[in-house]
């Protein structure tokens, strides 16, 4: 069973550009977290959403940042007119339909964006 | 709001001794999970341990335990006979059960095992 899919690895941009980030949940997995690392720091929870649903999006700066779950494909998150700021680690994690039980989330390897 | 402290910012042990990793957490909640995540250089954040808070007991995993103090809101992980691959970052981190799942992270511990 492969594990949460991310891609790109690494991303570079300019200042400006946009950010697009990939993330395939475990299979069978219909929760989908997306958390931010900056350096020398935890994780900061920025958004979770379910198929094509967002939850909780309270992490999630207001504005040039967007996420998404369609039906189908990926979960993407947008970051537009990305700022020297934005550059941190991003991790996304996926959990299973369970109710009434604890959903551990499963994290991916994250994409490193790094804006110039 | 929910808060995790880690105090140690950076340890180090030798290989097969035993070391104790420290995370303490504020909240007003009374039924909420608690985990224990690793960080390897390769940056991929791995499960290490988990701990419902309704459970007294202890979790164990292998050569990780945890001691958890409810009252005192005390969350250390215990890593026996310690490897060199155990050489990672550990997060400590807090999930309110029956909330948004956010997990809320503490800023992490530098474990260095030496040979």
């Amino acid at each position: 069973n492969a594990g949460v899919m991310q891609n790109p690895r690494h991303l570079v941009r300019r200042r400006g550009q946009e950010a697009r980030l990939r993330c395939s949940p475990m299979k069978g997995h219909s929760h989908v977290y997306w958390y931010r690392q900056l350096p020398e720091e935890g994780l900061k929870f920025m958004v979770y959403l379910q198929k094509e649903n967002i939850i909780d999006e309270s992490g999630m700066p207001k504005e040039r940042f967007s996420a998404e779950f369609p039906k189908e494909g990926p979960s993407i998150l947008r970051i537009q007119q990305v700022v020297r700021g934005d550059s941190a680690a991003y991790f996304c994690a996926s959990s299973p339909e369970a109710t009434g039980a604890l959903r551990a989330q499963y994290f991916g390897p994250g994409t490193r964006l790094l804006v110039l | 709001a929910q808060t995790v402290t880690q105090s140690q910012p950076e340890m180090s042990v030798q290989e097969a001794e035993t070391v104790t990793l420290s995370c303490t957490y504020d909240t007003s909640e009374s039924n909420y999970y608690l985990f224990w995540y690793k960080q390897p250089p390769s940056r991929q954040m791995i499960l290490v341990i988990r701990q419902e808070a309704y459970k007294q007991q202890n979790a164990t995993e292998n050569r990780f335990s945890v001691n958890f103090q409810k009252a005192a809101k005390s969350f250390s992980l215990k890593i026996s006979d310690s490897q060199l691959g155990d050489t990672a970052m550990y997060f400590c981190a807090f999930m309110i059960q029956g909330g948004s799942e956010k997990l809320v992270f503490g800023k992490g511990t530098k474990l260095t095992v030496n040979p």
